[in-house]
């Protein structure tokens, strides 16, 4: 059983909506992630905190707006979305960013496959 | 453009025998390259990871190789099993940041 949750799993919205996607993890690390993977492209990274500070924002357009309200629950507020978000959108966390200079392995969660109408 | 490349979107394979998959990267600054493997409906799940002081890391069936000159990393599954049919991407991350770029990902069958 995966130690990172994800809710919604199905999300469908249009345009004007406001939602918002939920990751919780229950492996007491202090670094979440939230990636996004389109049809035929890799995982993208959007966002990364680490004991609840954004320490990574790649570009991502503003009608993004994560929060990371504690090291356990990060949270992607969605607002007038395009067609082209539409995507699956992974959560994931790991031990710190990183631990004497090697990448902790990051465990994802299930995922939130959005469909902007 | 794709740092990290899989071009091998499919890999049939039988039961029992080796499943290769391979990962071309461009970047000279990764140094710490990872397999995840990924079934339908969940999400990404860490398999084996190899840093670039290394050219060879086992676990069990398992086997990742790094060749650092030709940018080149690949996971040796032996003996394929019916249930490592999945979906495997390969990435890498550079220095100490923990972004990590992804590759498009192979999907493997194994056929019983």
């Amino acid at each position: 059983e995966t130690g990172v949750t994800q809710t919604p799993r199905h999300l469908v919205m249009g345009m004007t909506n406001k939602k918002s996607l939920k990751c919780e993890q229950h492996l007491g690390h202090n670094a979440m992630y939230w990636y996004k993977q389109s049809a035929k492209k890799p995982l993208e990274l959007m966002f990364v905190y680490s004991l609840e500070e954004r320490v990574e924002n790649n570009s991502v357009p503003s009608r993004f707006s994560p929060e990371c309200p504690n090291s356990s629950h990060l949270f992607l507020h969605l607002h007038t979305l395009q067609p082209e978000d539409s995507a699956l959108y992974l959560c994931a966390s790991s031990q710190d960013v990183t631990t004497r200079g090697v990448t902790d392995t990051q465990y994802f969660g299930p995922g939130t496959r959005l469909t902007v109408l | 453009d794709q740092q990290v490349k899989q071009n091998s979107p499919s890999l049939s394979v039988q039961e029992g025998r080796i499943s290769i998959l391979n990962c071309d990267y461009t970047n000279s600054m990764f140094d710490y390259f990872l397999w995840y493997k990924k079934y339908p409906a969940e999400g990404p799940t860490f398999l084996i990871s190899i840093s670039s002081i290394k050219d060879k890391n086992e676990d069990g069936r398992f086997t990742v190789f790094l060749n650092k000159s030709a940018k080149h990393l690949s996971l040796h599954i032996v003996p394929s099993q019916p249930g490592d049919s999945a979906v495997y991407f390969c990435a890498a991350s550079a220095g100490a940041g923990n972004k990590l770029t992804f590759g498009g990902g192979t999907r493997v069958l194994v056929k019983p």
